[in-house]
């Protein structure tokens, strides 16, 4: 499909293991960000990509959080040793800075749950 | 830091009736301001934006005003209808689209 796909969909996981949630952009998007949205919380900003810009760290919460984007396009978001307040539901955005609107193309988000 | 504010988490109207969703931010160098609707299991989707050389932009029922010097933009819906019952959020971002901040959402329910 045209649109940002982020896998897995569903990811359940014990305190303390690692994980992985990808994303897929748009192709052709230079920018990728990664959101994340609490339980009854706002889209919490986490991290942006703008083509071979260093990335925009600042909304990471910890050092057990880390992003990369390979080759301008597939970007891993990676939580080490993870904690019960880590669940959330992780969402990934795209968007073209041409001529730009401003919007965001969204995934469907992965669903992290920690045990 | 919550550069962008939704002070109110929840708002509920009648069918029919004007939905009045308010957005304030902080930043002055935001220069695009966008409202995003998502639904449950979804991930949010563009409704509209405005820039900040303007205080109005209008699609069908959907109606953004944006006060500079207050800081201030909100999002009318008229007629609000059922299937526009979601979480609204607002956001905002620089005239490159860098670093996009949104609020923390509104969920709006319209009664049938």
């Amino acid at each position: 499909g045209a649109g940002v796909s982020q896998s897995p969909s569903n990811k359940v996981t014990e305190k303390g293991k690692d994980v992985e949630l990808r994303c897929d952009p748009i192709s052709g998007h230079t920018a990728l960000y990664w959101y994340r949205q609490s339980l009854g919380q706002g889209l919490e900003f986490l991290i942006y990509f703008q083509g071979n810009s260093a990335p925009d760290k600042s909304g990471l919460p910890s050092d057990r959080f880390s992003a990369e984007r390979t080759g301008g396009s597939v970007s891993t978001l990676t939580i080490q040793r993870t904690q019960q307040e880590d669940s959330a539901v992780y969402l990934c955005a795209s968007s073209s800075t041409s001529g730009a609107t401003g919007e965001l193309f969204f995934g469907e988000g992965s669903r992290l749950t920690v045990l | 830091d919550q550069q962008v504010k939704q002070n109110s988490p929840s708002l509920s109207v009648q069918e029919g009736r004007i939905s009045i969703l308010n957005c304030d931010y902080t930043n002055s160098m935001f220069d695009y301001f966008l409202w995003y609707k998502k639904y449950p299991a979804e991930g949010p989707t563009f409704l509209i934006s405005i820039s900040s050389i303007k205080d109005k932009n209008e699609d069908g029922r959907f109606t953004v005003f944006l006060n500079k010097s207050a800081k201030h933009l909100s999002l009318h819906i008229v007629p609000s209808q059922p299937g526009d019952s979601a979480v609204y959020f607002c956001a905002a971002s620089g005239w490159n689209n860098n670093d996009m901040r949104f609020g923390a959402g509104t969920r709006l329910t319209v009664k049938p």
